[in-house]
């Protein structure tokens, strides 16, 4: 991808209750597209990955995401929420005749108790 | 097997001073990327090895910085004359080619405190 955009920076949730974290793509090709996580005081940690295999992809932890091209999307998405989920999301992208993948600016995910 | 290293993992130094920060990338891993990310902001992308080489280095926020890879692995982050708004978390990653095919794997941070 080219440019990657994150519509919100800040979603919070009750635990228990799904998530939806936003990622919107711009790309002239087929693009690969990640999703990291990065708890407090850590590294970026990858959740996923999509590389044209399958459009619904499934990561570690219980998240998925579904490649959208039609809406040039690729939402994160986990249907029950939990504390441990509280961190920073990143979408990234990239494509085969870029050097390195782009990351968005980041969504800060809370949990309620 | 053994992930993205990053040492120090914290420093603190007084303004004015040179700091080096080292990563040691995944065995195997030939592009390499620095970035900075400033207390509760986003991924600041800085420079990118393929090999020895930085086809990369439109990041680099002024001459005070420098980046060198040696041997294909290991490589060094280099701050002179340090002020207080470099004071930031530096972060290393590591892929498998230089490509935005490639997920990049990111070592646990540089927590950089100049005083």
């Amino acid at each position: 991808a080219q440019s990657v955009t994150q519509l919100d920076s800040h979603v919070s949730v009750s635990e228990g209750t799904p998530v939806l974290l936003r990622c919107n793509y711009s790309s002239s090709y087929s693009p690969s597209l990640f999703w990291y996580v990065q708890h407090p005081n850590k590294g970026l940690q990858l959740l996923l990955k999509y590389t044209s295999a399958a459009t619904l992809v499934k990561g570690i932890n219980g998240f998925e995401a579904e490649f959208k091209k039609s809406e040039t999307s690729f939402h994160l998405t986990k249907p029950s929420a939990h504390m441990s989920d509280a961190a920073e999301y990143f979408c990234a992208g990239g494509g085969s005749s870029a050097s390195k993948i782009i990351f968005g600016s980041g969504t800060r995910l809370s949990i309620r108790p | 097997g053994a992930g993205v290293s990053q040492s120090p993992s914290n420093k603190v130094t007084e303004k004015g001073k040179d700091v080096e920060l080292r990563c040691d990338p995944i065995s195997g891993h030939t592009a390499l990327y620095w970035y900075r990310q400033s207390l509760g902001q986003g991924l600041e992308f800085l420079i990118y090895f393929q090999g020895n080489s930085a086809p990369d280095k439109s990041g680099l926020p002024s001459d005070r910085f420098s980046a060198e890879r040696t041997g294909g692995s290991v490589s060094t982050l280099t701050i002179q004359r340090t002020q207080q708004e470099d004071s930031a978390v530096y972060l290393c990653a590591s892929s498998l080619r230089a490509a935005g095919l490639y997920e990049q794997y990111f070592g646990p941070g540089t927590r950089l405190t100049v005083t």
